[in-house]
């Protein structure tokens, strides 16, 4: 079946360093995606990997390795407007290249 | 570049009634898709449509949901009769390309419209 899992809350502090996990199962993986969605607003594409390895975008890197189905975003010098849901999602040739979603990450940025 | 527009950005109504939402995806993107977002949840995907043919449905209540991309540009999804259970964000995404393995697969979001049933 398809499952995705990612916590569903972090707390970290401003200025820090946060790296939010994303585990997934699907049977016909076609790339990975991470999307940020602050409250009441729609999601915005921050990354996406299709090979396995480091992807860096400023602040933000994405992690992938298919081998064991794991990815993770990392954020650097948080701040205080990175506190948002993120939000995984893999792209599934086997279900149409549909994007199978997680639930989302909340993440809590403190002074 | 314009983004994804959509509008109402918020709609209340009383169950029964019916509702319809509308969606003018980037400028040269072939694919268009709806979903629906229930709060504490992943975005549900609705309909796909590539240009105004229909990819993907097989998650749209069909007794109750409809939608349309008569001219493979402007899109309406209706809800008629609404139920309480369809209070949710209204999401529409476009993307150049599907179904290819390439970064021009990347669906953009626009606003969403905020359904409340009453």
């Amino acid at each position: 079946g398809q499952n995705i899992d990612q916590p569903t809350e972090m707390t970290a502090t401003e200025g820090a360093i946060v790296q939010i996990n994303c585990t997934y199962q699907t049977s016909g993986f076609n790339g990975l995606f991470w999307y940020q969605q602050h409250a009441g607003e729609a999601p915005t594409f921050l990354s996406y990997n299709v090979l396995d390895g480091l992807e860096e975008k400023g602040r933000f890197s994405s992690f992938l390795s298919r081998s064991k189905g794991y990815s993770y975003l990392l954020l650097k010098e948080l701040q205080m407007k990175d506190s948002a849901s993120y939000l995984c999602a893999v792209r599934d040739q086997d279900s149409n290249y549909q994007l199978i979603w997680g639930a989302g990450t909340k993440l809590i940025i403190k002074p | 570049e314009a983004g994804v527009a959509q509008s109402p950005r918020y709609k209340i109504i009383e169950k029964r009634q019916s509702v319809a939402f509308w969606c003018n995806p980037i400028s040269g993107h072939a694919t268009l898709y709806w979903y629906q977002q229930i709060l504490g949840q992943g975005p549900k995907l609705l309909i796909q449509f590539q240009n105004n043919g229909v990819v993907d449905d097989s998650q749209l209540p069909k007794d109750r949901f409809s939608a349309e991309r008569l001219k493979g540009v402007d899109s309406t999804l209706k809800i008629q009769p609404a139920k309480l259970e369809d209070s949710a964000v209204y999401l529409c995404a476009s993307s150049y390309t599907w179904g290819v393995q390439i970064s021009t697969d990347t669906q953009y979001f626009g606003p969403g419209t905020r359904l409340t049933v009453l």
